[in-house]
């Protein structure tokens, strides 16, 4: 089956710094990538998602870049603020039918120091 | 607000008990979807519905079971309880059907399960 791995598990930034968190996947047919912010004891949240008919999409300051051959995604975020600091998590799935679990990875705690 | 709705928010009970988490998805939405995420297991996928059928398992122990009704909500019921089940509890829902491209799935607020 599918299995997400994401780096680094923490990451510690200034305010204003980019930051990157990167995660490979093991499935070729998984085709439907999408990132979640979790702030502490509160639900994931949605912040962007990249399908692999496309190599990158932005929303603002974020960012997301898909390499296909290579098998991994990334997520950017510039000009980071203080409300970044959150677990950040990325999945893979398989859309088109009537499945579409998601596999996540183990997330990334980033900091970002005023 | 995702939509999706989770009761109850906090569950205490004893090993060997028997508990029930209720979820209600988004309006339109017809896949539930539930999650564990412990500590040191991250975001678990455990099982998925789609209207009203079984649709994906993942990592569900024999214990755990699901079912999704009628009006689409779904419940998932934990037996025989051991330490090592308390975590939270995430339910999802999104669209997920045949020929749909994409797939977001939105997530209620989690049920916090401790066993004492």
């Amino acid at each position: 089956g599918e299995n997400v791995e994401q780096h680094p598990s923490t990451l510690s930034v200034q305010e204003g710094d980019s930051a990157v968190i990167k995660c490979t996947y093991s499935d070729s047919a998984s085709n439907y990538f999408p990132w979640y912010k979790q702030e502490l004891g509160k639900r994931p949240q949605l912040i962007i998602d990249i399908r692999s008919n496309v190599g990158e999409k932005k929303d603002q300051r974020i960012a997301v870049t898909l390499n296909k051959t290579a098998k991994h995604f990334s997520l950017h975020i510039t000009e980071t603020q203080p409300e970044d600091s959150a677990v950040y998590f990325c999945a893979a799935s398989i859309v088109g039918g009537s499945q579409g679990n998601l596999i996540f990875g183990k997330g990334t705690k980033l900091s970002v120091k005023p | 607000d995702s939509g999706v709705t989770q009761t109850p928010k906090h569950l205490i009970t004893a090993t060997g008990q028997r508990v029930t988490l209720r979820c209600s998805p988004r309006s339109g939405d017809l896949s539930v979807y539930w999650y564990q995420q412990s500590l040191d297991q991250g975001l678990q996928f455990l099982i998925q519905y789609y209207n009203g059928e079984e649709r994906a398992k993942g990592n569900i122990l024999e214990r755990f079971s699901a079912q999704q009704f009628p009006d689409l909500h779904s419940e998932l019921n934990l037996s025989s309880l051991e330490l090592g089940d308390s975590a939270l509890y995430f339910c999802a829902s999104s669209v997920a059907g045949g020929g749909v491209t994409y797939n977001e799935q939105f997530f209620g607020p989690g049920t916090r399960l401790t066993v004492l």
